[in-house]
C-alpha cells in the first residue's frame, strides 16, 4: 500500500518564475493538505482540498493556489516566486469524516535563486 | 485558532537515559493532539495521537505522551532512548470533531542522543 507520494523531490527555480508541485494521496484518502516548512521551523498550513475544492486556507497570499483532481491527487502552484518561498513543501492526506490523522509525504525541497 | 509552544528547541540526552519533550497548546475549542517525528531529509511520521479517552497515550518506538487538560500540555516521554531516536519532534494540534482539519505545529524540538 503506497503512502503519500510527492514529485519532484528537489526543484531549483529563480525569482519571478512559477512552479507546480504534485501529490498523490495514500490509497483510500480523499483529502489533501499542503504545508510549507521553512528551514528550522515547523510546518505551516497553506490550504486543504476536498471534493476538488479548497476547503480551508491558511495565511498565504494568492500567489499560492492549488487543484485537486477526480482521482484525489493534487497540485500546488506558486507564482512570482520570491526568495522567501524557499522551503520544504509537504503534502498530507487523510480520509474526511473520520478522526484519523494526516499522513505526510517526504516533501519537495524548493530552492529559489 | 490554536497555537502550540514547544518549550525546548534542542534536547541532548545520553543513550539509554529517559527523555521528556515538552509541549503546551492554546485553544478556545476542544482539540486533538499529535506528536510527529521528522528524520533528516524526510517527511513527518506520526508517533502518537490523543483524540479522547485515556489521557496516557502510547505510540510507536516506545514513546508515550500524557494529555493534561488543566495545564494544556501534551508532553512526550520515552524511558530509554536509542541513537536511532535522534531526530526532530513536532507537537501539533487540530480542532476536534469528525473530519480533517488543518494542523497547527510547534517549532519543533531537536533530540540528540549521545552515545
Amino acid at each position: 500500500d503506497a503512502g503519500v507520494t510527492q514529485s519532484p523531490t528537489h526543484l531549483i527555480k529563480t525569482r519571478g518564475q512559477q512552479v507546480t508541485l504534485r501529490c498523490s494521496p495514500k490509497s483510500g484518502h480523499d483529502t489533501v493538505s499542503w504545508y510549507q516548512q521553512a528551514l528550522g521551523q515547523g510546518p505551516q498550513f497553506i490550504f486543504q482540498y476536498y471534493e476538488e475544492e479548497e476547503r480551508q486556507r491558511g495565511n498565504f497570499p494568492d500567489r499560492f493556489s492549488g487543484h485537486q483532481f477526480p482521482n484525489y491527487s493534487s497540485e500546488l502552484n506558486v507564482n512570482a516566486l520570491l526568495l522567501g518561498d524557499s522551503a520544504l513543501y509537504l503534502c498530507a492526506s487523510s480520509f474526511s469524516g473520520t478522526n484519523q490523522p494526516q499522513h505526510f509525504g517526504d516533501g519537495t525541497r524548493l530552492s529559489i535563486l | 485558532a490554536q497555537s502550540v509552544t514547544q518549550l525546548d528547541s534542542q534536547v541532548p540526552v545520553f543513550e539509554e537515559a529517559p527523555v521528556e519533550l515538552r509541549c503546551n497548546y492554546s485553544s478556545s475549542v476542544s482539540v486533538y493532539l499529535f506528536w510527529y517525528v521528522q528524520y533528516p531529509n524526510q517527511g513527518l511520521q506520526l508517533l502518537l495521537k490523543y483524540l479522547s479517552g485515556s489521557t496516557l497515550v502510547k505510540g510507536i518506538n516506545g514513546f508515550e505522551a500524557e494529555f493534561n487538560k488543566s495545564q494544556t500540555s501534551f508532553h512526550l516521554r520515552k524511558p530509554s532512548v536509542h541513537i536511532s531516536d535522534t531526530a526532530e519532534y513536532f507537537c501539533a494540534v487540530t480542532r476536534s470533531g469528525a473530519g480533517s482539519y488543518q494542523l497547527t505545529f510547534g517549532k519543533g524540538t531537536k533530540l540528540s542522543v549521545i552515545p
